[in-house]
């Protein structure tokens, strides 16, 4: 079955402890991206990567960082979590083609986050 | 910057009624555009989307939107409403001026369905 799976599904932690929340698809997708959903705010984009080895800063990357060691997989890392970065966390990944197009992404189930 | 509005973050209608939800863009240039749904509990599925072909797109579940360019608009609209609609919708668009990697999301539209 093709999916994107995140975990952990929750998570609750203290300010200041390192945690990661992993994220992996098995379409072969070259695109895969990070948002955080918070209520009126809609989702808003943390970092993406167009391939192995290639990431970019989203709307709001401060206090995260990514890496793109492998195709499946991009795992979203908080050094030191804070209570603002408390939140819904999405992964999703799609083809994308070096021209552009940007074909439709596929979500994962979601990672709820608080941070105390 | 590319931006999305939709208007009205609650959308209540009888079950059989008509939906619309609205999402307008800013963008000079036609874009990329798409509607997600997300049910409860659950990530953002694609509804549909455009991105230069017919100008009334249909998607799954009965939903079409139509893309005005003269309306910078892209509302998504449904015959007849029914329960299992209710939902998370949001409208999102790909920023073409900087870079077709980006997809923007509006702060989405809750659907209720009245039986």
């Amino acid at each position: 079955e093709a999916q994107v799976t995140q975990n952990p599904r929750y998570l609750i932690t203290v300010t200041g402890k390192k945690l990661t929340v992993t994220c992996s698809q098995n379409m072969n997708h070259e695109y895969m991206s990070w948002y955080r959903q918070d209520p009126g705010l809609g989702l808003r984009q943390i970092y993406y990567s167009m391939n192995v080895e290639v990431t970019d800063k989203g709307d709001v990357p401060e206090g995260y960082k990514v890496s793109r060691k492998e195709k499946r997989n991009f795992p979203l890392i908080l050094e030191s979590p804070s209570p603002n970065q408390t939140s819904l966390y999405f992964c999703a990944s799609s083809h994308s083609s070096w021209t552009g197009d940007l074909y439709e992404q596929y979500f994962g189930p979601g990672t709820r986050l608080t941070v105390t | 910057a590319q931006s999305v509005t939709q208007l009205g973050s609650h959308v209540s209608v009888s079950e059989g009624a008509l939906v619309l939800l609205r999402c307008n863009y800013s963008s000079s240039v036609p874009p990329y555009l798409f509607w997600y749904v997300q049910y409860p509990n659950q990530g953002l599925q694609l509804l549909l989307k455009y991105t230069s072909a017919a100008t009334l797109v249909k998607g799954i579940n009965g939903f079409e939107a139509e893309f005005k360019k003269s309306e910078t608009s892209f509302h998504l609209t449904k015959p007849s409403a029914h329960m299992s609609d209710a939902a998370e919708y949001f409208c999102a668009v790909s920023d073409v001026k900087t870079s077709y990697d980006k997809v923007i999301f509006g702060p989405g539209t809750s659907l209720s369905v009245i039986p």
